[in-house]
């Protein structure tokens, strides 16, 4: 099956601790994207990617670290420096075109100890 | 800083009655349009994409871009109570490949 997949599913965060949200694909599309979506909210881009080490800051990039080094694949760090983390993560695939569709993964839940 | 504005709602319909959802764009340029339906803790998924002035139809759904307005909408014929969710609409920024979201209309739809 192709497809996304995000893992973990939910994820708790300690004070002052990095966590890193997986992302993967096997849709063989060359960018992808993180969003963060809060309660009652649309989505805003955190970071993207249009090919292999190579990512832009997206709206909302303070406090976040992306990687990407291959292109299946495209980890979120959320770093203790982002003081207010709880959220959903999405995170998203398309073709590099503004033309195209963004596929999204099931998403991250991120919540706080 | 592009915008795209939709009414959070809730909009609530009856069971069988059309749905009507809008939104609204700051750019003039943009090209494409999408229309996304994220059910209560899950991802978006797509149901539209729409590219050229006018009418575009799905099944029970309709989606109508008016350029010089600045305006698209999603129409849901027929609602059924599993139409019930979150619709977001986004705009394909121009050439840059990113999307930018509305915050979504939350759509009821009572048997």
């Amino acid at each position: 099956d192709g497809g996304i997949t995000q893992s973990p599913k939910y994820l708790f965060r300690k004070e002052g601790q990095n966590v890193t949200l997986s992302c993967e694909q096997n849709l063989n599309h060359d960018a992808m994207y993180w969003y963060r979506q809060d309660p009652g909210q649309g989505l805003r881009l955190i970071y993207y990617s249009q090919i292999v080490n190579d990512f832009q800051k997206g709206d909302i990039a303070e406090g976040y670290s992306v990687s990407r080094e291959k292109k299946e694949s495209f980890p979120l760090t959320v770093t203790s420096a982002q003081k207010n983390p709880t959220a959903f993560y999405l995170c998203a695939s398309s073709i590099w075109d503004s033309q195209e569709t963004q596929y999204f993964g099931p998403g991250t839940r991120l919540l706080v100890l | 800083q592009k915008e795209v504005e939709q009414n959070s709602g809730p909009l609530s319909v009856p069971e069988g009655a059309i749905a009507s959802l809008n939104c609204t764009y700051s750019d003039r340029v943009s090209q494409s349009f999408f229309w996304y339906r994220q059910y209560s803790g899950k991802s978006p998924e797509l149901i539209m994409s729409i590219y050229s002035n006018g009418d575009k139809e799905d099944g029970r759904f309709t989606a109508q871009l008016n350029k010089a307005s600045q305006y698209v909408s999603l129409l849901i014929r027929d609602s059924q109570p599993s139409d019930s969710a979150t619709y977001l609409c986004a705009d394909g920024s121009s050439n840059t490949g990113k999307l930018i979201f509305g915050q979504g209309t939350t759509l009821q739809v009572k048997p």
